[in-house]
């Protein structure tokens, strides 16, 4: 069983719409999270981290994480056509992100 | 700013043959990584590497073999490919500390015949 699970699995979202993600953890060690973003053709790059509870806010990117359920959302407002990508929530067991376990990803696409 | 490297862009190879993918940074960061990234399979750590001639297993290692020759570089080998394989592999590093991004290269794209 992924130890990361995240869903949907893909997201069809107009321009200028809100993209929202989820992300929980079935291990009690991962109280760390990242949020990774890949385009097609490239390596993934972050977007934000998450180490305590409630929300974190970068630009249009807001992640929420509940740490009682282990619970991680990632909300992108006013979504943009270079949003469309594959996302990625990643967990630790620490806050060193050294040895990061993975989720499969949510493919997002922003319909212009 | 800084940049990852990683030669050769696509690789491709026959069943049960050795291959070793490159890795360079020049971020000056402590901490590199292999991963492989499989469709529908998210990325899965392979090897990483806290500091120059320190290895590490990541949870997918058995098939590999690593090498952190100096601080900037760090490569893959593939011991035997295996038919019909397909992935891609994607070198990694960060700074050693808290709260610290991994930053990762284009990628190589493996297709073993």
């Amino acid at each position: 069983q992924q130890k990361v699970q995240q869903s949907p699995e893909s997201l069809s979202v107009p321009e200028g719409g809100m993209a929202s993600l989820n992300c929980t953890s079935s291990d009690r060690n991962f109280q760390y999270f990242w949020w990774y973003r890949q385009h097609s053709g490239e390596g993934p790059k972050a977007l934000m981290s998450i180490f305590s509870d409630g929300d974190k806010k970068e630009g249009r990117f807001t992640a929420h994480l509940n740490k009682a359920s282990l619970h991680v959302s990632l909300h992108i407002r006013d979504s943009q056509p270079s949003d469309s990508a594959l996302y990625f929530c990643a967990a630790s067991a620490n806050s060193a992100g050294n040895k990061l376990t993975f989720g499969i990803g949510t493919r997002v696409l922003v319909r212009p | 700013g800084g940049i990852i490297t990683q030669t050769p862009k696509f690789l491709i190879g026959q069943e049960g043959q050795k291959l070793t993918l490159k890795c360079q940074q020049n971020f000056n960061h402590d901490t590199m990584y292999w991963y492989r990234q499989d469709s529908g399979k998210g990325l899965r750590l392979i090897y990483y590497s806290i500091t120059e001639n320190d290895l590490q297993k990541g949870d997918l290692s058995e098939g590999y073999d690593a090498s952190r020759e100096k601080k900037s570089s760090f490569s893959l080998t593939v011991t035997s490919a295996q038919k019909n394989e397909m992935a891609v592999f994607l070198c990694a590093s960060s700074k050693t500390g808290e709260g610290d991004t991994q930053y990762f290269g284009p990628g190589t794209r493996l297709l073993v015949l």
